[in-house]
């Protein structure tokens, strides 16, 4: 089958840096999206990556390696405001995004 | 650019009465268009993928005759709930890609707002 694995829920203090991890088994790999989605809101694009290696956006960067199955998102910097859930999703051989349960991150002062 | 708005943002309405939800996308042509739904703390649930011009394919387990989907155009596609009940409250998030598939970043899903249901 098909799987998403991410943390449920992660803790991290404003000014720092965390690190949310992802990894996944799924029927092909056409790239890995990063959503992030605030409470009682829509999810909304952060990055995708197709290749091994990091790409960086500002305070986020996102790292894939297709060979272990892993992506990471990081967040520099982190201000009150990062505070919502992110959401890893694969698309599949068939180009279907399968979704990971999200990583809901909470920011203390 | 990449906009896609979403109509109601919220609704309530009694048992047995049928709401439609309607996904536009705003600046582009989406060929594809998904609908999720989303019950609270839980993840994206997807129901279904049409493309413009086609039938839509409903995920194992959602009632194609009680989510009508109809995407009857590149920008507009529309969700009808029928006989709404109880039930089926929940958080209606509809999503559109520019492209029939492939590797790359115009395959990102952006994202309507939200529509907000709740059944009496």
């Amino acid at each position: 089958g098909q799987n998403i694995d991410q943390p449920t829920e992660m803790t991290a203090t404003e000014g720092a840096i965390v690190q949310i991890n992802c990894t996944y088994q799924t029927s092909g790999f056409n790239g890995l999206f990063w959503y992030q989605q605030h409470a009682g809101e829509a999810p909304t694009f952060l990055s995708y990556n197709v290749l091994d290696g990091l790409e960086e956006k500002g305070r986020f960067s996102s790292f894939l390696s297709r060979s272990k199955g892993y992506s990471y998102l990081l967040l520099k910097e982190l201000q009150m405001k990062d505070s919502a859930s992110y959401l890893c999703a694969v698309m599949d051989s068939n180009y279907q995004l399968i979704w990971g349960a999200g990583t809901k991150l909470i920011i203390k002062p | 650019g990449a906009v896609v708005s979403q109509h109601p943002s919220w609704v309530i309405c009694k048992s047995g009465t049928s709401v439609k939800i309607e996904c536009r996308s705003l600046d582009f042509q989406a060929t594809t268009m998904f609908w999720y739904r989303q019950f609270p703390k839980q993840s994206l649930m997807l129901m279904a993928t049409s493309n413009e011009g086609s039938k839509a394919t409903y995920e194992q387990g959602v009632e194609k005759d009680k989510f009508l989907i109809n995407h009857a155009s590149l920008t507009l596609s529309t969700l009808t709930v029928t006989s709404a009940h109880p039930e089926d409250s929940s958080f209606y998030i509809c999503s559109a890609r520019g492209t029939s598939g492939g590797p790359s970043i115009t395959d990102t899903q952006y994202f309507g707002p939200g529509t907000r249901l709740t059944v009496l």
